[in-house]
């Protein structure tokens, strides 16, 4: 069963500055299946991209990711204050998250 | 529009059963997998499992099999995630959440969550 890695743990940016959060897995697997989610507090998670490029409905173009065979990453090209979150890789089961704060 | 709403709050003690619920709309309920999520109170994700509401194929998690039951009934659309013994340690916040196809895991929309809390 393939593992997800996310790092790091904890990210503390600026609103405005870029922020590129890693998930590595165990083994080499194919993007297209890799799918990242947002949690607020008290929310549910949310879908933001999937099959590797894909953003749900709503998810504004400064989200995107890349990567292929164990390393991708998702990038907020200028994080807003509303981006402050926990975000989560997945591929079956999930990455241990990353949680992204007001610095 | 798409939506998964989940059974309210739920206390129980050790030893009780319980069975919370999730109720599809907006789209062909027999259609798609739902999937089970646990949120253990300040932790990560867990996947359980998916079950498929057109023949009820489920799939579990290694580490949940045989505690936890997951089942449908297509009439009203609705999704169940069943414990025949709570345990402490099967207290978190419960989400549902659609699969998007057989071939891809990913998850959209999800339930509102359902608490479950246990605890002499």
């Amino acid at each position: 069963e393939v593992v997800l890695t996310q790092s790091p743990g904890t990210l503390s940016l600026f609103p405005g500055e870029r922020a590129t959060l890693s998930c590595r897995a165990s083994q080499s697997l194919d993007g297209t299946y890799l799918a990242w989610y947002q949690q607020k507090p008290g929310q549910a998670p949310r879908l933001l991209i999937s099959g590797a490029s894909r953003r749900a409905t709503g998810i504004p173009d400064r989200f995107s990711c890349s990567g292929s065979g164990t390393d991708f990453s998702l990038s907020i090209s200028r994080v807003e204050p509303e981006d402050f979150a926990v975000y989560y890789c997945q591929l079956r089961n999930f990455g241990q998250g990353t949680r992204l704060e007001i610095k | 529009e798409v939506q998964l709403v989940q059974s309210e709050t739920e206390m129980k003690k050790p030893g009780e059963s319980l069975r919370i619920s999730c109720q599809a709309s907006g789209y062909t309920f027999k259609n798609y997998w739902i999937g089970w999520v646990r949120q253990r109170p300040g932790k990560g994700l867990e996947w359980m499992g998916v079950i498929y509401p057109g023949d009820s194929d489920t799939r579990y998690s290694t580490s949940l099999q045989g505690q936890v039951t997951m089942s449908v009934d297509t009439s009203i659309n609705t999704a169940y995630l069943q414990w025949h013994s709570l345990r402490a340690s099967d207290s978190g916040m419960y989400y549902c959440a659609r699969r998007f196809d057989s071939t891809y895991n990913w998850f959209d929309p999800w339930g509102q969550g359902t608490l479950v809390t246990v605890s002499s």
